[in-house]
C-alpha cells in the first residue's frame, strides 16, 4: 500500500526566508509523488510531480522538491517565501489499482508567511 | 482552456434531505474522480470513472452515495438521507488518458448538513 506522511501541520516562516515542507512516503513500488497547494475555499492546484525521471523536480511559483529514495522523502522547498505562498500544501502518492490512478494525500501543512 | 467546474459551490441542507452535486471535467478528459475532504484532512478518494464506466468505489462510499457519468462527460454525485457526518468539501478531478496520473481539481462543493 502507498501512503504519505507530512511532518508538521503548521509551518510559519518570515517573508524572504526558506520554505521547507516535509513529506515522507511509503510505497511497495516505485512511487509517483505530487505536491498540491490549496488556497482557502478553493480546489487543489498541482505544484509539481515526480514520476521516476529526474530526482530534483521544479514546479510552479518557484517551488521544487527532491526525491530521496534512501530517506523515503519528497520534501518541498522554496528559497524565498512570499506572502502569496500562504496556503495549505498537500503531498500525495499515486495508487494504481482497478486500472486507474487514485491519489492518497497526506493531512496537509498550513504555511503561514509573516512580515 | 476552462478548468474543472463544480456546482453548486456551497450547499446547506437539513439532515435527512437528498443533495446532488455536479462536476464538469476538462473537455476531452476521459477520467473523472470524486474525493471528499473533511476539515483538517487531505482529500480522500471516493470513486473513479473512465468515460461512463464507474471502475472503482471506495469503502467510504456508503449505500447512500451514488455517482453517475451518463454520457462520459459531466458527472453527478448524489447523497441520500444526508447525515451531519456528510458535511465536507466534495472535490472533483479529471485527467487525460495520456497522463492519467496528473489530476486537475475543481473548486469543490462545500456541503453543510444541519
Amino acid at each position: 500500500a502507498q501512503s504519505v506522511t507530512q511532518l508538521g501541520s503548521h509551518v510559519s516562516v518570515s517573508e524572504g526566508a526558506l520554505v521547507l515542507l516535509r513529506c515522507n512516503y511509503s510505497s511497495s513500488v516505485p512511487p509517483y509523488l505530487f505536491w498540491y497547494v490549496q488556497y482557502p475555499n478553493q480546489g487543489l492546484q498541482l505544484l509539481l510531480k515526480y514520476t521516476s525521471a529526474a530526482t530534483l523536480v521544479k514546479g510552479i511559483n518557484g517551488f521544487e522538491a527532491e526525491f530521496k529514495k534512501s530517506e523515503t522523502s519528497f520534501h518541498l522547498t522554496k528559497p524565498s517565501a512570499h506572502m502569496s505562498d500562504a496556503a495549505e500544501y498537500f503531498c500525495a502518492v499515486r495508487r494504481f489499482t482497478g486500472g486507474g490512478n487514485k491519489l492518497t494525500f497526506g493531512t496537509g501543512t498550513q504555511l503561514k508567511v509573516e512580515l | 482552456d476552462t478548468g474543472v467546474s463544480q456546482n453548486p459551490r456551497h450547499k446547506i441542507t437539513k439532515r435527512g434531505q437528498n443533495v446532488t452535486f455536479r462536476c464538469d471535467p476538462i473537455s476531452e478528459h476521459n477520467r473523472l474522480y470524486w474525493y471528499r475532504q473533511t476539515l483538517g484532512q487531505g482529500p480522500e478518494f471516493l470513486t473513479y470513472f473512465q468515460n461512463e464506466a464507474q471502475l472503482e468505489k471506495s469503502r467510504l462510499l456508503s449505500d447512500r452515495f451514488s455517482a453517475e457519468r451518463p454520457k462520459g462527460s459531466f458527472s453527478t454525485l448524489e447523497i441520500q438521507r444526508t447525515e451531519q457526518g456528510d458535511s465536507a468539501m466534495y472535490l472533483c478531478a479529471s485527467s487525460p488518458d495520456t497522463v492519467s496520473y496528473e489530476q486537475y481539481f475543481g473548486p469543490g462543493t462545500r456541503l453543510t448538513v444541519t
